[in-house]
């Protein structure tokens, strides 16, 4: 079966940096995507990776390797807007997108 | 340019009843998904419509119908609803060149089934 795994919810602190990982297994694999999501608004696209490596761009990077089937979002000097759930979603064979279930980020002053 | 247009953004129904969403997308995107949002269940995806045709269906009972004009523009229906039918509607649209398949979302609907 197809399945991706996140954590369900995290903590963090202003100014420091998070890590939240995707682990997933899907029939097929033709980039892995994250989106951000506020609270009562769409989500939206952060990053997508295609290859193995490190995707910076500005605070947020986005790590893939392939051969172990995971990800992370990597967030630096975090802000109280960052507070929000960050969606994990794998393009599969068919390119379908096949979505986590989310993980809510939430950040302390 | 703007972005994708759902409408209602919110709507109240009551079970048995059925209900129409509509989704306009970007302008020259051609693609158009439907995605189902609970609480702690993620996306579910139902359909993608590709210049009017459905490409992709998720595992949806048959009650979730959708269809896409010309225009691209494209509405989703839910008959006969039921309770667990209460959901945020998420209709997405995207270039849909193989690659990266960037979807840009709406605002979504809140159904409240009663």
């Amino acid at each position: 079966g197809q399945n991706i795994d996140q954590p369900t919810e995290m903590t963090a602190t202003e100014g420091a940096i998070v890590q939240i990982n995707c682990t997933y297994q899907t029939s097929g694999f033709n980039g892995l995507f994250w989106y951000q999501q506020h609270a009562g608004e769409a989500p939206t696209f952060l990053s997508y990776n295609v290859l193995d490596g490190l995707e910076e761009k500005g605070r947020f990077s986005s790590f893939l390797s392939r051969s172990k089937g995971y990800s992370y979002l990597l967030l630096k000097e975090l802000q109280m807007k960052d507070s929000a759930s960050y969606l994990c979603a794998v393009q599969d064979s068919n390119y379908q997108l096949i979505w986590g279930a989310g993980t809510k980020l939430i950040i302390k002053p | 340019k703007a972005g994708v247009t759902q409408t209602p953004r919110y709507l109240i129904k009551t079970r048995g009843q059925q209900v129409t969403l509509s989704c306009s997308p970007i302008s020259g995107h051609r693609s158009v998904s439907w995605y189902q949002q609970t609480p702690g269940q993620g996306l579910q995806f139902l359909f993608e419509y590709f210049s009017e045709t459905q490409r992709n269906k998720g595992n949806f009972p048959g009650r979730f119908s959708g269809r896409q004009f010309s225009n691209s523009r494209s509405e989703m229906n839910v008959s006969t609803l039921e309770l667990g039918d209460s959901a945020l509607y998420l209709c997405a649209s995207s270039n849909r060149e193989y690659g990266a398949n960037v979807l840009t979302f709406g605002a979504g609907s809140r159904l409240t089934v009663l």
